[in-house]
């Protein structure tokens, strides 16, 4: 298995605009969760999935934050309108259970200008 | 609220060190420690986990002491080498939604 795989890696956007990041997880894991990391905060579970229906979403910052899982294999994070303050490192983690070790993407390096 | 504490923020060694990170927490309902270790542009990727009903783990050159009376838990890297250096994180799992609570991480540095 090639392991999770987000895209793309960089992102530069300005003010405003929306911003889509997307992750492949690994196939057969039920869980999946967006993370986003920066050096003031750490790592910031935002939400996470279980078998494709959101299960806890309380960290997702605000309404311009939403994300989607129409299938096993796919997810997507958007954020619109995108803000300067949403510059960080967003990273995609998959599990096959509840508790059991994530395994991370490479991360999507998010500047908005 | 920062419910794993993790110190110190940075960490700079010595080539054939003894590294150590440690973390403290305040709920007791915390069952399962991991920690991971992230490298420059890579996503963290578990490195050795522990459960509080064993004082200590040991993988490699990696050991995780649990001391659960005082609520703290070290990672020890033994024979620290240039390639150790990374960014660490604790973490902790609890409750039924079993929501990983991670520590702030620090950067360890091993100089050559």
């Amino acid at each position: 298995d090639a392991g999770v795989i987000q895209s793309p890696r960089h992102e530069v956007t300005e003010m405003g605009q929306e911003v889509t990041l997307r992750c492949k997880p690994i196939s057969g894991h039920d869980y999946l969760f967006w993370y986003r990391q920066t050096m003031m905060r750490g790592l910031e579970l935002l939400i996470y999935f279980n078998n494709n229906v959101p299960i806890d979403d309380s960290g997702m910052p605000e309404d311009r934050f939403s994300a989607k899982m129409p299938n096993a294999s796919f997810s997507t994070l958007k954020i619109q309108p995108s803000e300067p303050r949403d510059s960080a490192v967003y990273f995609c983690a998959s599990s096959f259970r509840a508790g059991g070790k994530l395994f991370f993407g490479s991360g999507t390096q998010l500047s908005v200008l | 609220q920062q419910q794993v504490k993790q110190s110190p923020q940075s960490l700079i060694v010595q080539k054939g060190g003894i590294s150590i990170i440690n973390c403290a927490y305040e709920n007791t309902a915390f069952d399962y420690f991991p920690w991971y270790q992230q490298f420059p542009g890579k996503g963290p990727a578990l490195l050795i986990a522990i459960r509080p009903d064993v004082s200590e783990k040991k993988e490699g050159r990696f050991t995780i002491s649990f001391n659960k009376s005082a609520k703290q838990f070290s990672l020890h890297i033994m024979d620290s080498q240039p390639g150790d250096s990374a960014t660490y994180f604790c973490a902790a799992y609890a409750g039924n939604n079993r929501k990983l609570i991670w520590g702030l991480g620090t950067s360890l540095a091993v100089n050559p």
